[in-house]
Parts: C-alpha cells; structure tokens; sequence
C-alpha cells in the first residue's frame, strides 16, 4: 500500500512557464512534509518542506501548497529553468516525532529551453 | 563539508557473495539512515540509527540484510548472502537535531547482483 502517491511519473514543461508537481497521501496521521529533488547519479536534495498546521510555504522560485482535507500537495516552480530538470520526490512524516520518511515514487521533470 | 560519503559508488556481484556497502555521515550528525531504491517500490527506509543506536530496522527486508554503526563516523549495510532481487540504488543519510530536521543523502551505491 503506497501512502504518498505521485501519480505522474513525468511532466515535461517549457522554460520560463510553472511547473506544477502533485502529491497526493492516504495518511491522515502525517504533519510534515517534504520535498526532496533528485538528478542522475546523485542523491536526494532537500528543496522544500511545510507542517500540517500551513497551507503554503514559500522559498524563492519554490512554493508548496497543502490542502489537509484533500490529502494533496504541490509543488509550483516560477519560472522554471532548464537546470530545474530533474526527478522530484514528495516524502511525508508521521505525528509523533517519527523518524521514518515516507517517499512517492518520484515525478521526472524536463524544462525544456 | 564533504557531505554524506558512500562507497563502494558501484557494486557487481553473483548471487550468494556477501555485499558490504559503507557510510561516512556529515561530522555532526547524529543520526543516520539506510534506504534502498528500486523502481518498484522507490524509495524506501531500511533502517536508521540515532547516536549510533539501532532504532527502527523495520524496513529491513530479511535476515540476509544487516547494518551495523561502530562509531559516529561510520555505518555498514551488509547483506550476505546476496540475490539478484537485491539489486538497487543504495543510499545513506545523515541528520543533525530532531525528526523535522533535514537528511542529506549521500551519492548512493548502485548494486546489480548477478
């Protein structure tokens, strides 16, 4: 059973316009989450992150939306850049100082020049 | 800081040998976790470790698998003996302070098991 779910495993996007990355999790018992950005070869990078008590967070080109009672969350890119090519990955925390991330299976973006 | 460091960055073995992939976390850091990559299930928590003590190895997925942390400075995941279906993007993360804190994942360790 996945509990955080990235639907589209691609999304292909022209430079310059936003990028929008969907989540969606199964858990009502998460309060935190996260998004982590992976290129090739390398390991996931932190980007953004926000609680269930906020329904956006916001940093630079980076926002993340959070809609509790859809269990959904975005991420938006503006503008997006080519270097923003990558797979992004929403993870999901449980209440209770659990340590355990709980990763979607990822969401390949191309920003295309 | 050099970051999270893996090693070996790639491992080809046959079935049945053993498999030792190593961890050196940010100086630091106090906790450190184990996850594994494969296209069917993503990715994955195998196990993690605060202050060098085993905590949740619930994610570990048989008794073929074990981790080990002697020190603050270094982790093993071992996994003897070895299966094709072992095969995957190997990654070790490391956290300073509580749960929300960010984890820095290393490069990972591709393993293909023959």
């Amino acid at each position: 059973d996945q509990q955080v779910k990235q639907n589209s495993p691609s999304l292909s996007v022209q430079e310059g316009r936003i990028s929008i990355l969907n989540c969606d999790y199964t858990n009502s018992m998460f309060d935190y989450f996260l998004w982590y950005k992976k290129y090739p070869a390398e390991g996931p990078t932190f980007l953004i992150s926000i609680s269930s008590i906020k329904d956006k967070n916001e940093d630079g080109r980076f926002t993340v939306f959070l809609n509790k009672s859809a269990k959904h969350l975005s991420l938006h890119i503006v503008p997006s850049q080519p270097g923003d090519s990558a797979v992004y990955f929403c993870a999901a925390l449980l209440q209770g100082g659990s340590e355990k991330l709980v990763f979607g299976k990822g969401t390949k973006l191309t920003v295309n020049p | 800081d050099a970051g999270v460091i893996q090693s070996p960055r790639h491992e080809v073995t046959e079935m049945g040998q053993e498999v030792t992939l190593r961890c050196k976390p940010i100086s630091g850091h106090n906790s450190l976790f184990w996850y594994r990559q494969t296209m069917m299930r993503g990715l994955e928590l195998l196990i993690y470790f605060n202050n060098n003590v085993p905590i949740d190895d619930s994610g570990m997925p048989e008794d073929r698998f074990s981790a080990k942390m002697p020190n603050a400075s270094f982790s093993t995941l071992k996994i003897q003996p070895s299966e094709p279906r072992d095969s995957a993007v190997y990654f070790c993360a490391s956290r300073e302070g509580t749960y929300q804190e960010t984890q820095y994942f290393g490069p990972g360790t591709r393993l293909l098991v023959l």
